[in-house]
């Protein structure tokens, strides 16, 4: 059973810092890993999908990268924003297909 | 980009009474939908998989009798609790596959419902 894990579970730093979200995942036979950011009370907006075959994908501020092997995955964010509080997610498919199992999240504050 | 619309946001109801929720895929068709619930300070956990045409997939552990879920059409799919209870009070999230291929496909999201039973 795959497992996915995220440390740590809630940061705050100040604005204009850089920092970095872990993901780890038990079963390296994955497809992809994708990353989510869940505002309170509200979905999820897909952050960067990164295929098992590349090993990093990035988008604006964001760096998403990925490490099969060693089951392990990191968001980095650049000069953070009060915006980008939030609580985000790293999640994989299970079972062959486009059914995730989501990481246990980390809440992320970012002090003005 | 895909969208996906979730109604209600928000719903309280009592102990006993059934609550539909419905997700949409706006702007493209789904086949498969997602429906995931979400307790406070909790990650998403998959309830079950939502199949146009077809039953519905139930994971491990849910009640499909008491979570009912109908895939309508290629754009509409519906979660209906029955006869809810304190318990099931949670935020429940539906997703459903964007227009690329399988599994290298993102998943989009609806805003949830955050269901409150009295």
């Amino acid at each position: 059973k795959q497992e996915v894990t995220q440390i740590p579970a809630a940061l705050s730093v100040p604005e204009g810092e850089n920092l970095v979200l872990n993901c780890s995942f038990t079963d390296s036979a994955i497809y992809n890993l994708q990353w989510f950011r869940q505002d309170p009370g509200k979905g999820l907006t897909s952050l960067l999908l990164i295929q098992s075959s590349q090993r990093e994908q990035t988008s604006g501020r964001l760096n998403a990268s990925l490490d099969k092997s060693s089951g392990r995955s990191t968001l980095y964010i650049a000069a953070s924003q009060p915006g980008d509080s939030a609580t985000y997610l790293c999640a994989v498919p299970f079972m062959g297909n486009e059914k995730l199992t989501f990481g246990t999240g980390t809440r992320l504050t970012i002090i003005p | 980009g895909a969208v996906v619309s979730q109604h209600p946001s928000w719903v309280i109801c009592k102990s006993g009474t059934s609550v539909k929720i419905e997700c949409r895929s706006l702007d493209f068709q789904a086949t498969t939908m997602f429906w995931y619930r979400q307790f406070p300070k909790q990650s998403l956990m998959l309830m079950a998989t939502s199949n146009e045409g077809s039953k519905a997939t139930y994971e491990q552990g849910v009640e499909k009798d008491k979570f009912l879920i109908n895939h309508a059409s290629l754009t509409l799919s519906t979660l209906t609790v029955t006869s809810a209870h304190p318990e099931d009070s949670s935020f429940y999230i539906c997703s459903a596959p964007g227009t690329g291929r399988g599994r290298d496909s993102p998943l989009h999201f609806g805003n949830g419902t955050r269901l409150t039973v009295t």
